[in-house]
């Protein structure tokens, strides 16, 4: 069956440091990738997805992905998270049936 | 353009009762989807209509659950009779274009469900 995974369920930064969550998939065929963001109180928005091309993707405030088949991931990165980045990201893949499948989602708490 | 819209946004009943969830997806999006997250899990599908007519109803965890689409707007999803592992959080979701490789799908803040 179709799995997402997402290695990490608790994230606490400062300010200004690096981010990098990881998500894992378990399907072997032609995938559809998507992360996920949900701000406190509000519903859940698309960051950025892959279908195909450049493996490495960027999505909106500054947020970007990049899909190694090798390694059936899509780790999510940004170099400088904000407070505004508090939130809960959800790895998401589009097969087989094109119904979005969820990870466990991760939660990020950045402090000021 | 409105976005996908849910009814009510929490809803406290006790275990017995019947509680019924409204979607209301983005105007011609042929596509809607439910799904639900238990505290702390994954966000877990239930669902899926293109237009009044089941696709997919693999998630839907036992027939006290039962999702209806009547002409192809807007959808229901009842819970009877509800009991405590019920409780979590109801997304409902929508898409256009069938639901091929490029679609993305637009989500509703959810129903917050708890079951006492």
């Amino acid at each position: 069956a179709q799995s997402v995974s997402q290695h990490n369920h608790h994230v606490i930064l400062s300010e200004a440091a690096s981010l990098e969550l990881g998500c894992n998939y378990s399907y072997g065929g032609t995938v559809n990738l998507f992360w996920y963001v949900q701000y406190p109180g509000q519903h859940l928005q698309l960051l950025l997805k892959y279908f195909s091309g450049d493996p490495l993707v960027k999505g909106i405030k500054g947020f970007e992905a990049e899909f190694i088949k090798s390694k059936f991931s899509f780790n999510l990165r940004k170099p400088s998270v904000q407070w505004s980045d508090t939130a809960e990201y959800f790895c998401a893949v589009n097969a087989p049936r094109y119904i979005p499948t969820f990870g466990r989602g991760t939660s990020l708490i950045v402090h000021p | 353009e409105a976005g996908v819209t849910q009814f009510p946004s929490h809803s406290v009943i006790e275990k017995g009762q019947t509680v019924t969830l409204r979607c209301d997806p983005i105007s011609g999006h042929d596509n809607l989807y439910w799904y639900r997250r238990v505290m702390g899990k994954e966000i877990k599908f239930l669902l899926h209509f293109v237009k009044e007519s089941k696709q997919d109803e693999s998630g839907m965890p036992n027939n006290r659950f039962l999702a209806e689409r009547t002409g192809g707007t807007y959808s229901t999803l009842k819970v009877q009779p509800a009991e405590l592992e019920d409780s979590g959080v109801y997304f409902c979701a929508s898409s256009q274009d069938g639901g091929g490789p490029l679609t993305e799908a637009f989500f509703g803040q959810g129903t917050r469900l708890t079951v006492v």
